[in-house]
């Protein structure tokens, strides 16, 4: 079965400071792997996904996330934190039975000005 | 404008009382799903619909109810069995075949009084 774990439920940086988010999973095969981003009150937004080929992705927003198989890892990463970008974040892994992902339980990013 | 429209944004339910959210998608998708969330818990798949007049089972379906008739569609219904249905429920869609990135609507807050 699949499974994902985010370790740290919530994580406070300051503005202008790097970010990293850590993310490991459990998958059988090569995983498909996403972040998505949800600000209070809304729906999720992709914000990068992995399937193959280069393990370091980059994403909307300035994000990019590195696969690491050996490490079972997936984290993302920001150089600079801007405030806008303060919300939940999600990590998934993807899904052999009709695109099912298996969701993380978030972690949530506040940024001091 | 392609996209996923959930409604009502907030819906009110005294306790005992049926409640249908409503999930709509104009982006062709095949499959289709609702999770539930709740604080600190991530996203827990309830339905998922692979197909029209097709839908299986998620993690946590007892007391939901879903039809999958027209393939831009795919209605929630409460019941009143469902024990603890005060939540944010997400309705999400994607294309078929593994390891597809999914498109959340806006989501819709359910309060049982």
């Amino acid at each position: 079965a699949q499974s994902v774990t985010q370790p740290d439920i919530h994580i406070t940086v300051s503005e202008g400071a790097s970010l990293e988010l850590r993310c490991n999973y459990s998958y059988g095969a090569t995983p498909y792997l996403f972040w998505y981003v949800q600000s209070p009150g809304q729906g999720l937004q992709l914000l990068l996904k992995y399937f193959s080929g280069d393990t370091l992705v980059q994403g909307i927003k300035g994000f990019e996330a590195e696969f690491k198989r050996s490490q079972s890892s997936f984290n993302l990463r920001k150089p600079s934190v801007h405030w806008s970008d303060a919300a939940e974040y999600f990590c998934a892994v993807g899904g052999t039975n009709a695109g099912k992902s298996t969701f993380g339980d978030g972690t949530t990013l506040t940024v001091k000005p | 404008d392609g996209g996923i429209t959930q409604s009502p944004k907030y819906l009110f339910r005294k306790e005992g009382q049926n409640v249908t959210l409503s999930c709509e998608q104009n982006l062709n998708h095949d499959a289709m799903y609702w999770y539930r969330q709740d604080p600190g818990q991530g996203l827990r798949l309830i339905y998922y619909s692979q197909i029209v007049n097709d839908f299986q089972k998620g993690d946590i379906a007892e007391g939901y109810s879903v039809s999958r008739e027209k393939k831009e569609s795919f209605p929630l219904t409460v019941t009143s069995a469902q024990k603890n249905p005060t939540a944010f429920y997400l309705c999400a869609s994607s294309t078929s075949g593994q390891g597809n990135e999914q498109f959340f609507g806006p989501g819709t807050r359910l309060t049982v009084l």
